[in-house]
């Protein structure tokens, strides 16, 4: 059974920072990797996907990389502001007849004060 | 660009009730998921569809059902609620067939409460 950690569990800091976020699962037949961003009572939204064999993506200031042997995944975030105060989830999505069906860590609370 | 639709968006409901949740995928995406969050809780996978057909199952109660219809559309159907079943219900659709990502959308979710 996948299982997936999420570390830290909170994080807060200054407006401006780099920062990182960590996920370790421990099944590596994945099939893809998905970080998603969830603001308080609301709905998920995808910020990036790392296809299995794929090392790593990037969209803006988002960077994720991948590696499946060590089972981890980093979310790199650059110069970070208030905006982007949510918690973020990393999702393993399953292969095969699971059809890619996600399974989440508990995500990281992160707060970006100005 | 079109995105993942549920309704309603908010439900109250007294125990030993029926709850009917609706979710619209994303055109031409050919797999819908249900995933439920809990207070607090990451959202786990209930159930899943590709083509209007059972892909996979989590840890659904035996108390829901759910399925897909002609139009792709996905209804979970609760029955007999329970206090613990007050949660956040979210609908994700993909793209899976051929060379499809995987990469699944979700929608605003359903939150259900249970009185």
């Amino acid at each position: 059974k996948q299982e997936v950690t999420q570390i830290p569990a909170a994080l807060s800091v200054p407006e401006g920072e780099n920062l990182v976020l960590n996920c370790s699962f421990t099944d590596s037949a994945i099939y893809n990797l998905q970080w998603f961003r969830q603001d308080p009572g609301k709905g998920l939204t995808s910020l990036l996907l790392i296809q299995s064999s794929q090392r790593e993506q990037t969209s803006g200031r988002l960077n994720a990389s991948l590696d499946k042997s060590s089972g981890r995944s980093t979310l790199y975030i650059a110069a970070s502001q208030p905006g982007d105060s949510a918690t973020y989830l990393c999702a393993l999505g399953a292969g095969g007849t699971s059809y890619g069906k996600l399974t989440f860590g508990q995500g990281t609370i992160l707060t970006v004060h100005p | 660009a079109a995105g993942v639709i549920q309704s309603p968006r908010h439900l109250i409901k007294e125990k030993r009730e029926t709850a009917t949740l609706k979710c619209y995928p994303i055109p031409r995406h050919d797999t819908v998921y249900w995933y439920q969050q809990g207070p607090g809780q990451d959202p786990q996978f209930l159930i899943s569809f590709y083509e209007k057909m059972q892909s996979d199952k989590g840890s659904i109660p035996d108390r829901f059902s759910a399925q897909q219809f002609s139009d792709y559309h996905s209804e979970l159907n609760m029955s007999s609620l329970e206090l613990g079943d007050s949660a956040l219900y979210f609908c994700a659709s993909s793209s899976n067939a051929g060379t499809g990502s995987y990469e699944q959308y979700f929608g605003p979710g359903t939150r259900l409460t249970v009185t």
